[in-house]
């Protein structure tokens, strides 16, 4: 079975610009989720899907960030502008769903490396 | 918001060694998740906990779940080489995103 998948697996970008993340999660896996970490510091949530839908988006540092899962299957993860403070690794996960709220595993991809300069 | 604080943040072991690394919560959790991250790798699920006083064991890791519910700790025993890497918590307080600490990262000298 395939895992999560991300890419790109780095991005270098200059500050101002834009740049998309996508997350393809284990498939038939209802719930994915993006976190990140920020050098040095812990792996913080950002948002969760549940199938389309933002199921909590309350990690989401500011509105520059927009995640969107059409179709319930991949997801993108959208900054733009980009600023010095987004460099770190962009992280989803997936799980499966379906049982007793916050017991199921969630699996990380390999994550996103961004690099705003 | 809820924190979950994990130390120590570096452990330097000798192989064969013993460790522990632990985990203390601001508020009451639902479960527990541990997590291992390999050098240039990502989060790998290791264990969960649910149970108030739950033990885990895993060969030469033992997950130990607090009574409270706020605290947890993971014990490795005769460390080996291949236990390099960042090990995380991740509490859940009844809902699906995960905090975590800020790991352990150990390294082992042979």
């Amino acid at each position: 079975e395939a895992g999560v998948t991300q890419f790109p697996s780095h991005s270098v970008i200059e500050k101002g610009q834009t740049v998309t993340l996508r997350c393809d999660p284990i498939s038939g896996h209802d719930n994915l989720y993006w976190y990140r970490r920020v050098m040095g510091k812990e792996i913080k949530f950002l948002l969760h899907f549940v199938k389309e839908s933002k199921q909590d988006e309350s990690g989401m540092p500011n509105n520059r960030f927009l995640a969107e899962r059409t179709g319930g299957t991949y997801s993108t993860l959208k900054v733009q502008p980009a600023e010095l403070e987004d460099s770190g690794v962009y992280f989803c996960a997936s799980s499966l769903g379906g049982v007793v709220q916050g017991t199921d595993t969630q699996y990380f991809g390999p994550g996103t490396r961004l690099t705003v300069l | 918001g809820q924190q979950v604080m994990q130390i120590p943040q570096y452990q330097h072991v000798q192989e064969g060694e013993d460790f522990t690394t632990y985990c203390n919560s601001s508020t009451t959790l639902s479960n527990i998740q541990w997590y291992k991250q390999r050098p240039g790798g990502h989060p790998v699920f290791l264990i969960q906990l649910v149970k108030s006083g739950e033990v885990k064991k895993q060969k030469r890791l033992t997950f130990q779940f607090g009574e409270a519910k706020k605290n947890s700790s993971l014990h490795i025993t005769a460390t080996q080489t291949t236990d390099v890497g960042t090990y995380f918590c991740a509490g859940r307080r009844g809902d699906y995103k995960l905090s975590f600490g800020a790991g352990t990262t150990v390294t082992v000298r042979a």
